[in-house]
């Protein structure tokens, strides 16, 4: 089965960059999705398709999308960005949706 | 407003059975597939189960394969999990989430604790 590895936690200083990796085989030729998952919510769909942003979230949320790893950027960071940030894939050889290990982002 | 709400869930004994709903409200929804996706206690989210617009398609996680049995009923604007067999390892919060084109996730309910243990 597919296998999106992420790294567990990510500090990162406001006003910094947040950078956080989705690794897979060959992740590049699928569509990557991220969400944002905070204490006690429900997830929340930050970007689709690699790179692309629903409706209502900020411009300050990235992504690219290359080879083996996929990459979610969060640009001047701010306190209310501290939760935990899931990548996720459709893999078509199994009909299985994918999601990786989850990494947790903290705001020192 | 878009809304999803499960409800079904509680404390069930190894081995018995339980059915999780949950009620659409918002949008057209015989317009998109659906998916249940869980999060046991302190862990990663993990798909369960997904089933197209018109139950055509239908797909489970090998964890639940042969267990768990996803349904719709497109005019009461609700989707089902039948989960029986249950298994201390089952024991999570089951989330319903509403697909898109992109095959992402893009509506989520708040979920419902399912919890087995004797």
């Amino acid at each position: 089965s597919y296998v999106l590895t992420q790294p567990p936690s990510v500090s990162v200083a406001p006003g910094q960059t947040a950078r956080i990796t989705c690794g897979g085989n060959n992740i590049g030729s699928k569509s990557v999705h991220w969400y944002q998952q905070k204490p006690g919510q429900a997830p929340v769909l930050v970007v689709y398709d690699d790179s692309d942003r629903p409706s209502g979230i900020p411009e300050r949320f990235s992504g690219s999308n290359s080879g083996n790893t996929a990459t979610l950027t969060i640009s001047r960071v701010e306190a209310g960005d501290e939760a935990d940030y899931y990548c996720q894939v459709w893999d078509s050889s199994s009909d299985h949706y994918v999601f990786g290990t989850g990494t947790k982002v903290t705001v020192l | 407003e878009v809304q999803l709400v499960e409800s079904g869930g509680g404390l069930v004994q190894p081995g018995r059975s339980l059915r999780l709903s949950c009620a659409a409200s918002g949008f057209t929804f015989d317009d998109y597939a659906m998916h249940w996706v869980r999060q046991a206690p302190g862990k990663g989210l993990e798909w369960v189960s997904g089933i197209s617009w018109n139950s055509g398609s239908i797909g489970y996680a090998d964890s639940v394969k042969g267990r768990f049995t996803i349904s719709r009923d497109n005019a009461k604007n609700s989707l089902y999990l039948q989960m029986n067999s249950l298994r201390a390892e089952d024991t999570a919060l089951y989330y319903c989430a509403k697909d898109t084109v992109a095959r992402a996730f893009d509506i989520w309910g708040q979920g419902t604790m399912v919890t087995v243990s004797s």
